[in-house]
């Protein structure tokens, strides 16, 4: 059973800091991996979709990478800001199309 | 606008109650989801349709039925509401194959 784990759970980082948060999966048979942001009362804004084949993703100042093998992927947020603030959720595709998603990591941003 | 919209965005309801929530999507996606967030922010999926045919039926109680229309609609009916019930409920879809998801806005439901 496909088991989502990220870490830490929360975190807060001074302006400007860059970070990681960390995405670790149980089972490496995956389609993709998907990077979602929630703000607070929100839905899910889909920030980076990396596929099975590829290692890494790029947007702006957001760069996700993926090891299948060893089952990890970590968001990089380069020169934090304020409006970063939000939980960001980790969820694998498994091999029967349902995304299985990690219990997230609240990132707080002070200015 | 492209998107998965949700309707309501809120719903407060008492025990017993049998309540709808709908959604629809016009991005041309052929499957359709419903997730569940609980008080801990856990998202988990309960159902997904491809085409209107169920393809995914998690472990829910069958007071929880979900309705497909057409590709473009996913409704969520669910009777004689609970407390644990309460929860806010996400929409998604996406295109077939290995592509990533679209969510909606999310309900919230309040069961009182």
């Amino acid at each position: 059973k496909q088991e989502v784990t990220q870490i830490p759970a929360a975190l807060s980082v001074p302006e400007g800091e860059n970070l990681v948060l960390n995405c670790s999966f149980t089972d490496s048979a995956i389609y993709n991996l998907q990077w979602f942001r929630q703000d607070p009362g929100k839905g899910l804004t889909s920030l980076l979709l990396i596929q099975s084949s590829q290692r890494e993703q790029t947007s702006g100042r957001l760069n996700a990478s993926l090891d299948k093998s060893s089952g990890r992927s970590t968001l990089y947020i380069a020169a934090s800001q304020p409006g970063d603030s939000a939980t960001y959720l980790c969820a694998v595709m498994d091999q029967g199309g349902k995304l299985i998603f990690g219990q997230g990591t609240e990132l707080s941003v002070k200015p | 606008d492209t998107a998965v919209s949700q309707t309501p965005k809120y719903l407060v309801t008492q025990m017993g109650n049998d309540k709808s929530i709908k959604c629809e999507q016009n991005l041309g996606h052929d499957t359709m989801y419903w997730y569940k967030q609980d008080s801990k922010k856990f998202l988990k999926i309960m159902f997904s349709y491809n085409n209107k045919e169920l393809i995914i039926n998690e472990t829910v109680p069958n007071r929880f039925s979900p309705k497909s229309p057409d590709k473009a609609h996913l409704n969520l009916h669910i009777n004689s509401l609970e407390l644990g019930d309460s929860a806010v409920y996400f929409c998604a879809s996406s295109p077939t194959g290995d592509y990533g998801y679209t969510f909606g806005s999310g309900t919230r439901l309040t069961v009182v």
